[in-house]
């Protein structure tokens, strides 16, 4: 069984410029979510996609946006990089939604100069 | 809104001793609790989880958290502190509105000495 994967696993980028943070999901697993983790501080929730479908999104603006493909895979992209997105952005991938436990990648550390 | 704290940013511990990491959500329905540990430039992998099954969650690495209702709370212990527990942990919560994105604590940070 493969694990969440994620890459790249570090990426610097300047202000202004735009990124994308590529995740797969656990074999099985059709819901993906992405967690924004600042230095020092626990993840917060992005949004969250089932069955390529955006399901539920935190307190992020517009220019962070996702994809979810057939595969389950995903992707999360951010417009417009300002400083304070420098961040560590981990990918979860679950069964299904409800309670179900989600299971991280190792992350995309991003530094935004 | 759910919301969950951890007591401590930090926590310091012998080889050897008890390991209490302290964690109290609010939740108005029934919640999914979780304790993942995170190492040093790592993702998060997950120690246990409380699905209202059993009071007392028994975890990997010789973990156990036990869930109070009476004191929402939901405190991680080990009775024996290695050097390979030192960490960041985080306890969560499963939110609800029909999609389970998790809420975290804001991490304890767990030292152990020789």
């Amino acid at each position: 069984e493969t694990g969440v994967t994620q890459s790249p696993t570090h990426l610097i980028k300047t202000r202004g410029q735009q990124v994308t943070l590529r995740c797969s999901s656990q074999s099985g697993h059709n819901t993906v979510s992405w967690y924004q983790q600042a230095l020092g501080q626990g993840p917060q929730f992005i949004f969250q996609y089932y069955r390529e479908e955006e399901n539920g999104r935190g307190n992020f603006p517009p220019r962070f946006s996702g994809l979810q493909f057939p595969n389950y895979s995903s992707e999360l992209n951010v417009n417009a990089l300002e400083l304070d997105d420098s961040a560590l952005y981990l990918c979860a991938s679950s069964g299904d939604l409800g309670g179900e436990t989600q299971y991280f990648g190792p992350g995309t550390r991003l530094l935004v100069l | 809104a759910q919301s969950v704290t951890q007591l401590g940013s930090h926590v310091s511990v012998s080889e050897g001793a008890l390991v209490l990491l302290r964690c109290n959500y609010s939740s108005s329905v029934p919640p999914y609790l979780f304790w993942y540990v995170q190492y040093p430039n790592q993702g998060l992998q997950l120690l246990l989880k409380y699905t209202s099954a059993a009071t007392l969650v028994k975890g990997i690495n010789g973990f156990e958290a036990e869930f109070k209702k009476s004191e929402t709370s939901f405190h991680l212990t080990k009775p024996s502190a290695h050097m390979s527990d030192a960490a960041e942990y985080f306890c969560a919560v499963s939110g609800s509105g029909g999609y389970n994105k998790l809420i975290f604590g804001a991490g304890t940070r767990l030292a152990v000495h020789p």
